[in-house]
């Protein structure tokens, strides 16, 4: 059964700084890896997917890599600022196109 | 509409009482999929549907738990005698159905509370 660990469960850092937040998972027969962000009380909303055979993924200040044989992906997150905090949310894609999810990193950034 | 939308946001009842959740999916979108997520835990997958029928159903915990889609787009999720473990948000997610490259898109979820 795959499983997916998050670490760190929960972080808080002063704004500007440089932050990496780490997930793996126990079986590499994934089709992709997604990291979602969740603010309270709301839903997923997604912020990169990796596909099984890339090695990461880009957007903005984000950037997800993904080392498939290892089992692992990183989010790192560039010059982070107060609106960054949320819930962090890695996930990989199984056969059946089921999501399997961590529990989470919860952010906080300070200003 | 311009996402998934789901009815009611909140939803308190009684252990023992039946409810049902909807789930609004994206226009167009063929794969519809609903997730539970207990407090500070990572969603766990429930069902998946592409189009009217139940592909995966694996993940429903007990035969209180039923969810239907009787035309391809709309979606109900029905729980009988409500158990105070049933307690969580429940999460629906859309997505084209093309393939497995496909982001899936949440709906801000129903939070259900049985007392």
């Amino acid at each position: 059964k795959q499983e997916v660990t998050q670490i760190p469960a929960a972080l808080s850092v002063p704004e500007g700084e440089n932050l990496v937040l780490n997930c793996s998972f126990t079986d590499s027969a994934i089709y992709n890896l997604q990291w979602f962000r969740q603010d309270p009380g709301k839903g997923l909303t997604s912020l990169l997917l990796i596909q099984s055979s890339q090695r990461e993924q880009t957007s903005g200040r984000l950037n997800a890599s993904l080392d498939k044989s290892s089992g692992r992906s990183t989010l790192y997150i560039a010059a982070s600022q107060p609106g960054d905090s949320a819930t962090y949310l890695c996930a990989v894609m199984e056969y059946g196109n089921k999501l399997v999810f961590g529990a989470g990193t919860i952010l906080r950034v300070k200003s | 509409g311009a996402g998934v939308s789901q009815t009611p946001s909140n939803k308190v009842t009684e252990k023992g009482k039946y409810v049902e959740l909807r789930c609004d999916p994206i226009s167009g979108h063929t794969a519809l999929y609903w997730y539970r997520q207990s407090l500070g835990q990572g969603p766990e997958f429930l069902i998946y549907f592409q189009g009217t029928g139940a592909a995966d159903d694996s993940g429903l915990p007990n035969d209180r738990f039923f969810a239907v889609r009787p035309e391809g787009s709309v979606s109900t999720l029905k729980i009988q005698r409500t158990e105070r473990g049933d307690s969580a948000v429940y999460l629906c997610a859309s997505s084209t159905g093309t393939g497995k490259k496909e982001t899936q898109y949440f709906g801000p979820g129903t939070r259900l509370l049985v007392l």
